[in-house]
């Protein structure tokens, strides 16, 4: 199985400023055949069910705000929040959908400082 | 618009089975793979397997295999899971998700939360 690896687990960032949390993954997550990441990021408020942030490790879903953006590639990524606002407090989860069985890190909570 | 719409709450005694319905609508019920994931309290989301709607075949999480079942019902586009054999450990929030083709989930059920206690 791929373990997923997120750091930190929590993050405090004051309004406006940026929120940086990485996710590795223990095999490479890149299929070399179509030069595609298969990370995907994840948004869970309490409550309520995960949403789609980002897929192929740096595609924005439509309708997710652009300070939202996805990088990386092979085993190390990364989720950028580049003006933390409000109603970004909430929980953020990376996932791998490379190989069965699918898995996802253990969460980055990020709220306000 | 796209909709994925879950069962209530269940509340079950040990050693009994638990099956959560998910009715999609808003797209072409056997064109998504439906993918199911739990989330315990406190714990990251988990990985029960997929549904094909478009001829049934399955695939389940080893962990769960031969204690999940999932069916589909096209006609009523809508898919099921049924855990047996609960034990308090399956006490979660359970979810169906929808899949874009081998890839990222786009769409998610509001979740069932089910509930094991004697």
């Amino acid at each position: 199985d791929i373990v997923m690896t997120q750091s930190p687990d929590s993050l405090a960032v004051s309004l406006g400023e940026r929120a940086t949390i990485n996710c590795k993954s223990s095999q490479s997550v890149l299929y070399r055949s179509n030069k595609k990441n298969y990370l995907a990021w994840y948004q869970q408020k309490p409550g309520q069910p995960p949403k789609l942030l980002t897929y192929w490790a740096s595609a924005r879903e439509p309708g997710v705000p652009d300070r939202f953006s996805g990088s990386g590639s092979g085993r190390d990524f990364t989720l950028t929040i580049s003006s933390l606002q409000a109603d970004d407090v909430a929980v953020y989860y990376c996932h791998q959908y490379y190989s069965d069985p699918r898995t996802f890190g253990q969460g980055t909570n990020v709220e306000i400082k | 618009q796209v909709q994925l719409v879950q069962s209530g709450a269940e509340v079950k005694k040990p050693g009994a089975s638990v099956k959560v319905s998910c009715k999609a609508s808003g797209y072409t019920f056997t064109t998504y793979f439906i993918h199911w994931v739990r989330q315990a309290p406190g714990q990251r989301l988990e990985w029960l397997g997929w549904i094909n709607p478009g001829n049934g075949n399955t695939k389940y999480s080893q962990k769960f295999q031969g204690r999940v079942t999932f069916t589909k019902d096209t006609s009523a586009s809508t898919a099921y899971m049924e855990l047996s054999s609960l034990t308090s450990e399956d006490t979660a929030g359970y979810f169906c998700a929808r899949e874009v083709g081998w890839s990222h989930f786009d769409y998610w059920g509001q979740g069932t939360l089910v509930t094991v206690s004697s």
